[in-house]
């Protein structure tokens, strides 16, 4: 596997179910990120993570939780969802946080919360 | 009003030039950048400029930056119905260094 891998990519949840997305990166990156994409609204960045560490935390509600184990793993965990959270969530990876490192983005995961 | 705002749709004949434009709004913003985003993929990085810098030319593509007006644009020459895609416009806040702030995306449809 070569840049940054995602999966499921495809999933369909009810509201009190529990599902975790996954993500990694195969490109010796240290900073790896967690992105919104909803329809008709810019893309949302979720949280941040450095060298295994959160740095960045937007706001996001309590029902996303994310967990970075290692530099190359990066995990979303998802209970009691709301329709509204249906979008597509991207994870990207960079060499380092700082601006300027070109952000290497993965396929997505298509969620819907029915 | 947004922090990067993108005109919607575009549509431009195959073989023509396309410019896509973008303004930002934080005078700060240290690196500007333009990501593409086929269907059903992710966003690729195409190329990025310094704010120090006017203009950045690779291949086909051509950004131009004026920062006095915070415009960016995207040129691509000689457009191909491969190019069909959206692009989306970033810049990265010197505040917030990594933290990218995206447009909502231009939707490039090439017709041949």
């Amino acid at each position: 596997e070569t840049g940054v891998t995602q999966t499921p990519r495809h999933l369909v949840m009810g509201m009190t179910n529990k599902k975790s997305l996954k993500c990694e990166q195969h490109l010796g990156h240290n900073a790896m990120y967690w992105y919104k994409q909803s329809a008709k609204k810019p893309l949302e960045l979720m949280f941040v993570y450095n060298f295994k560490e959160q740095t960045e935390n937007n706001s996001v509600p309590s029902r996303f939780s994310p967990e970075c184990p290692n530099s190359s793993h990066l995990f979303l965990h998802l209970h009691t969802l709301q329709p509204e959270d249906s979008a597509l969530y991207l994870c990207a990876s960079s060499q380092d946080r700082a601006g300027g490192y070109e952000q290497y983005f993965g396929p997505g995961t298509r969620l819907t919360v029915t | 009003g947004e922090d990067v705002e993108q005109s919607l749709f575009l549509s431009v004949r195959e073989g023509d030039s396309s410019v896509i434009n973008c303004t930002y709004t934080d005078s700060s913003s240290t690196y500007l950048y333009w990501y593409k985003q086929e269907p059903g993929a992710g966003l690729q990085l195409l190329t990025y400029i310094f704010s120090n810098m006017d203009m950045k030319q690779d291949q086909r593509l051509t950004v131009l930056l004026n920062k006095k007006d915070k415009h960016l644009s995207l040129r691509i020459a000689d457009t191909q119905t491969g190019d069909s895609a959206i692009y989306f416009c970033a810049e990265s806040k010197a505040r917030s260094q990594g933290n990218l702030i995206f447009g909502k995306g231009t939707k490039l449809s090439v017709k041949p």
